[in-house]
């Protein structure tokens, strides 16, 4: 079977730096998305990996390691406005691109 | 209109009604999705579309019937619904069939809030 793990809720501080994990054991691993959902809102995309390593953007980082089967999130210099749910999906290639989704890490951030 | 617009944004119904959620988008996909999402469970995959064609039904109940007149609208019809069907629907797009890679990301509408009584 295919799972997705990610923690389910997350707390830090407004400048801080804070990592949300995934894991994940799935068949034919073609790439993983992170996704970010504000309550009552869509989801809207944040990054792709499918090699490994580390891709920056921004605030946001996403590192990938096919091997371990593991990736992150990295969100520096939090501000008020992530507070949102952080969605983790893998691409199943020989199930026809499907997506699979975690259930999503709630992060809270405080002043 | 940009993006996936989906309607209603709330509803509410009871079991023995016959509802339909409309979602459209604007941006020229070829791929339209129809996914639940349940509070504290994992977005679940429902119904895939490409080019007007269903391509992909998961193993979801006839009480739900999807409908996908071109490749801009879906529609997904409800009836004698159950109170556990109670959820967000949301409906995706995406380039082409599938998002196999960084190309087919899927752009998601705000979802239909349900509520069976």
């Amino acid at each position: 079977g295919q799972n997705i793990d990610q923690p389910t809720e997350m707390t830090a501080t407004e400048g801080a730096i804070v990592q949300i994990n995934c894991t994940y054991q799935t068949s034919g691993f073609n790439g993983l998305f992170w996704y970010q959902q504000h309550a009552g809102e869509a989801p809207t995309f944040l990054s792709y990996n499918v090699l490994d390593g580390l891709e920056e953007k921004g605030r946001f980082s996403s590192f990938l390691s096919r091997s371990k089967g593991y990736s992150y999130l990295l969100l520096k210099e939090l501000q008020m406005k992530d507070s949102a749910s952080y969605l983790c999906a893998v691409v199943i290639y020989n199930q026809g691109g499907k997506l699979i989704f975690g259930q999503g890490t709630e992060l809270s951030v405080k002043p | 209109e940009t993006g996936v617009t989906q309607t209603p944004r709330h509803l509410v119904m009871g079991m023995t009604n016959k509802k339909s959620l409309k979602c459209e988008q604007h941006l020229g996909h070829n791929a339209m999705y129809w996914y639940k999402q349940s509070a504290k469970k994992p977005l679940e995959l429902m119904f895939v579309y490409n080019f007007k064609e269903q391509t992909e039904n998961n193993s979801v109940p006839s009480r739900f019937s999807p409908e996908c007149p071109n490749s801009s609208h879906l529609f997904l019809h409800l009836h004698t619904l159950q109170p556990e069907d109670s959820a967000l629907y949301l409906c995706a797009s995406s380039q082409g069939p599938g998002p196999s890679s960084g190309a087919n990301v899927l752009t998601f509408g705000a979802g239909s809030r349900l509520t069976v009584l």
